[in-house]
């Protein structure tokens, strides 16, 4: 069991540009789960996905934000034209069955 | 919908006390519960959970959690803390059949020697 794996770890970049984040699940998990974490609260749900298919996703997901997991096992997550309430931590995480959720470390976006 | 609400958003105590972290969820339909820990700059750890079954639950570092159908509560125990226990403590709940986390706001507790 090698984790859930982010990267990167850490991104700073200016308002207005594009970022993108990977998530590498656990490799047998057909599970994939987003959420953003703001400083001092708790994870907030963004979106998820069975395999490729997306199957939920927030109302906090603006069409800013788009996500795909394209053959089932990784997925990315994009966000154009960043803002300055973009600025949080994005968790993924990933489960298989009844199991529960595994989380990795996480993204840290900062917005100059 | 369903929401959670941790009571305490800092619990400070000393090594060897014991300690309770508040969680009180809210939900018109069946649910999961959790407790997840996050260690600064990292991600959320699974400590416990209750899906069913015996309504006291337990972690293998010492943590306890009890189901309280009636009174909607998820309360984490653990009766003599150490250093180590200074994390963010997170309680979260799962609508049965659905796939998504609901969180609490975290408490965070701090360990003083």
């Amino acid at each position: 069991d090698t984790g859930v794996s982010q990267n990167p770890r850490h991104k700073i970049t200016k308002r207005g540009q594009n970022v993108t984040f990977r998530c590498d699940p656990i490799s047998e998990h057909n599970r994939l789960y987003w959420y953003r974490q703001t400083l001092g609260q708790g994870p907030e749900f963004l979106t998820y996905f069975q395999n490729e298919a997306q199957l939920e996703k927030s109302r906090l997901l603006s069409d800013r934000f788009s996500a795909e997991r394209p053959k089932g096992s990784f997925s990315t997550l994009e966000i154009q034209r960043t803002e300055q309430g973009d600025s949080a931590m994005y968790l993924c995480a990933s489960s298989i069955g009844n199991q529960p959720q595994h989380f990795g470390d996480g993204t840290r976006l900062s917005i100059l | 919908a369903q929401s959670v609400t941790q009571l305490d958003s800092q619990v400070p105590v000393f090594e060897e006390a014991p300690v309770e972290l508040r969680c009180n969820y809210s939900s018109s339909v069946s649910v999961y519960l959790f407790w997840y820990v996050q260690y600064p700059n990292q991600g959320l750890q699974l400590l416990l959970k209750y899906l069913s079954g015996s309504t006291l639950v337990e972690s293998i570092n010492g943590f306890e959690a009890e189901f309280n159908k009636s009174q909607t509560s998820f309360h984490l125990r653990k009766p003599s803390v150490h250093i180590s226990d200074t994390a963010e403590y997170f309680c979260a709940v799962m609508a049965q059949g659905a796939q998504k986390l609901v969180f609490g706001q975290g408490t965070r507790l701090t360990i003083n020697p």
